[in-house]
Parts: C-alpha cells; sequence; structure tokens
C-alpha cells in the first residue's frame, strides 16, 4: 500500500545539524511533489518545504530559508531534509506528505512523523 | 502571507449533530484550499482538496464551500470517530503555504 517513512530524529544541540529521510512506497516517487511539515507537540501544522517531482524547484518556509535543505533520490524513493544551524524553535514532529499530481499543494498522504528535540 | 483563522477554536458537539467550521483568510484567497483531519496521535488526513472536492474514501457526510476569504467545512451528523481537530491549509503563492490553527471538535 501507499506508504511514507520518516526517520532520523532525534536529540540534537543548538547550532548542530540533522537529516531527516522519509522512505516511499507503493506508489510512483518521481511522479509526485513532496513535502516536510511540522508541528510542535500539542501545536499546529506548519509547513516547511516543498520540492517538485523532479527536484528541479524547492520553496521554503521563511522560518527555516537558508537552514533546510529539502531534496530527493528519485532512484531510492526517498526524501530528505537537511537542518543545519538548530534552533530550540525548531523542535517539533516532523512529516513528510506527497503532493497531489493534480494539486501539488495538496498533501494526500503523510507519514507517521519523526519527532526532533534541539535542546541544550 | 495570507493569515488563516479558524473558528472555533473548539466545538463541543454531540454524535449525530452537525458541526460548522469556518476558515477566514486574511485577504483574498485563490480557491487554493484544503482541509485536514487529525485524531489523537496520528498524522493529518486529507479530507477536502481545492475548496470542495471530497478526497478519495472521504464519506459524504463532510462538505466544504467557500470562496474569496471565506471558507467553511461542514459535518453533516457526527460519528465518534470524527471528534478530532480540523485544520485549513492554503496555497496563495508557492512561497507561503499556510495553515490555519485549527478547531478542535469534542
Amino acid at each position: 500500500q501507499v506508504q511514507l517513512v520518516e526517520s532520523g530524529g532525534g536529540v540534537m544541540q543548538p547550532g548542530r545539524s540533522l537529516r531527516l529521510s522519509c522512505e516511499a512506497s507503493g506508489f510512483a516517487f518521481n511522479y509526485n511533489g513532496m513535502h516536510w511539515v511540522r508541528q510542535i507537540p500539542g501545536k499546529g501544522l506548519e509547513w516547511v518545504a516543498v520540492i517538485w517531482y523532479d527536484g528541479s524547484d524547492k520553496y521554503y518556509a521563511d522560518s527555516v530559508k537558508g537552514r533546510f535543505t529539502i531534496s530527493r533520490d528519485n532512484s531510492k524513493n526517498t526524501l530528505y531534509l537537511q537542518m543545519d544551524s538548530l534552533r530550540v524553535e525548531d523542535t517539533a514532529v516532523y512529516y513528510c506528505a506527497r503532493g497531489n499530481c493534480d494539486s501539488n499543494y495538496v498533501m494526500d498522504v503523510w507519514g507517521q512523523g519523526t519527532a526532533v528535540t534541539v535542546s541544550s | 502571507e495570507i493569515v488563516l483563522t479558524q473558528s472555533p477554536a473548539i466545538l463541543s458537539l454531540s454524535p449525530g449533530e452537525r458541526a460548522t467550521l469556518s476558515c477566514r483568510a486574511s485577504q483574498i484567497s485563490t480557491n487554493y484550499l484544503a482541509w485536514y483531519q487529525q485524531r489523537p496521535g496520528q498524522a493529518p488526513r486529507l479530507l477536502i482538496y481545492d475548496a470542495s472536492k471530497r478526497a478519495t474514501g472521504i464519506p459524504a457526510r463532510f462538505s466544504a464551500t467557500g470562496s474569496g476569504t471565506d471558507f467553511t467545512l461542514t459535518i453533516s451528523s457526527l460519528e465518534p470517530e470524527d471528534f478530532a481537530v480540523y485544520y485549513c491549509q492554503q496555497r496563495a503563492n508557492w512561497f507561503a503555504l499556510t495553515f490555519g490553527g485549527g478547531t478542535k471538535v469534542e
């Protein structure tokens, strides 16, 4: 079945780096744009970044621009989020989500999330 | 950046009742608006996209309308599994996808 599985979360000190991965299965990964969305526990959702199906375009939320990099390896059906210069306020559960083929802003499949804690 | 304001923050209802959730944009928005449901401990699930189109597998009791700045999600008759948090999300442009703050249906 269609599935997204995130990994790579953990506890990091401010200023350090972390890379999240999202492995996709059950669909043609190279046909869909992909998103990262985060959620502070007990709070709402915040869109983080999107990457086009072929990696040709990428966009970021202002809160992470210049620090986070979204990428993908279509040969491995895997999406990545490189998180540099981590801040305490980056603490959240990070979800990857599939962009709908017809309406790319629509997130029609979600992973279960991976937790990132930034603390000294 | 368009800000989405959802109201009410909490909606207290009983099974079988009708739920009406509002999402208001700070400026005129496109109809690129989606609604998601998030049950406790779970990832969000797509309900509605393009303001009024039900996603695959979503029951007919979920419907949505709206345009411009005002959007509404209606659940015609609440089932026990519908008690959750609901978020609206819009795409005004590719540089800022935003979510509303959520409405908890309890």
